[in-house]
C-alpha cells in the first residue's frame, strides 16, 4: 500500500519560514492536499490539488511537490500557525485515501 | 449555515455494532462524495470510507472492510456508518467529512465535529 512519510515535528521561529515535506513514491503525479488540525478540533484544509489555497486561507501557506516530495511552507509564522499538519493523497491502485502520520509544528 | 453534525457514538462491549450518523445542511447534499475518517486518542488521522454522490461507489480501508458499512440517505441529508465486530482499536473520534468536488480524489473540505466511540468491556 501506499505509504506517506512526515517528520514528526518542525519548529520555526516566529517571522521565519516553516516547511513541513511529504514522502511518497512519485508523489509528484499525484494530488497532494494539506490539512491544519489545533488541538480538540477538526482539520482545515490549507492546501489542495499540491498548490491551491482554499477560500479564507492566508498567503502565506503554499504547496509544491517535486519527485518524491511534497512540501507546504508557511511564510512569516505565527503563533496562531501552531498545529499538526498532515498531507493526504487519494492511491488510485488500491482506491483508498492516504494520509500521512502527521507533523506538529511548534512556533519557538 | 453549511454544516455536518454526527452522532451515534458512545461506549460498546467488543464484538458488538453501532451506527453512526451524520446530518448535513447547508448544501446540495446529492453532490458532493461523503467520508468518515477516525483519530485514535493523541494519533493521526486514519481515513475509514468513502461514498460516491449517489452511492453507487464505496470503498473502505483494509482495517475495517468488511466490518464496516458506508451508506448514506440523500432524502434525509444524512451519512451513515454501519460498524460491526468492533475492536478495542477502532476507539477513536469519527468524522464526517465532504469532499470539495464530487470525485474520489477530491480534498475535504468541510469536516463535523466528530463523535467518540470507545470500545471496551
Amino acid at each position: 500500500s501506499y505509504v506517506l512519510t512526515q517528520p514528526p515535528s518542525v519548529s520555526v521561529a516566529p517571522g521565519q519560514t516553516a516547511r513541513i515535506t511529504c514522502g511518497g513514491n512519485n508523489i509528484g503525479s499525484q494530488s497532494v492536499h494539506w490539512y491544519q488540525q489545533k488541538p480538540g478540533q477538526a482539520p482545515v484544509l490549507v492546501v489542495y490539488d499540491d498548490s491551491v489555497r482554499p477560500s479564507g486561507i492566508p498567503e502565506r501557506f503554499s504547496g509544491s511537490t517535486s519527485g518524491n516530495t511534497a512540501t507546504l511552507t508557511i511564510s512569516r509564522v505565527e503563533a496562531g500557525d501552531e498545529a499538526d499538519y498532515f498531507c493526504q493523497v487519494w492511491d488510485a491502485s488500491s482506491d483508498h485515501w492516504v494520509f500521512g502520520g502527521g507533523t506538529k509544528l511548534t512556533v519557538l | 449555515q453549511v454544516q455536518l453534525v454526527e452522532s451515534g457514538g458512545g461506549v460498546v462491549q467488543p464484538g458488538r455494532s453501532l451506527r453512526l450518523s451524520c446530518a448535513a445542511s447547508g448544501f446540495t447534499f446529492s453532490n458532493y462524495g461523503m467520508h468518515w475518517v477516525r483519530q485514535a486518542p493523541g494519533k493521526g488521522l486514519e481515513w475509514v470510507a468513502v461514498i460516491s454522490y449517489d452511492g453507487s461507489d464505496k470503498y473502505y480501508a483494509d482495517s475495517v472492510k468488511g466490518r464496516f458499512t458506508i451508506s448514506r440517505d440523500i432524502s434525509k441529508s444524512t451519512l451513515y456508518l454501519q460498524m460491526n465486530s468492533l475492536r478495542a482499536e477502532d476507539t477513536a473520534i469519527y468524522f464526517c467529512a465532504k469532499d470539495h468536488y464530487g470525485d474520489h480524489s477530491a480534498p475535504i473540505d468541510l469536516w463535523g465535529q466528530g463523535t467518540l466511540v470507545t470500545v471496551s468491556s
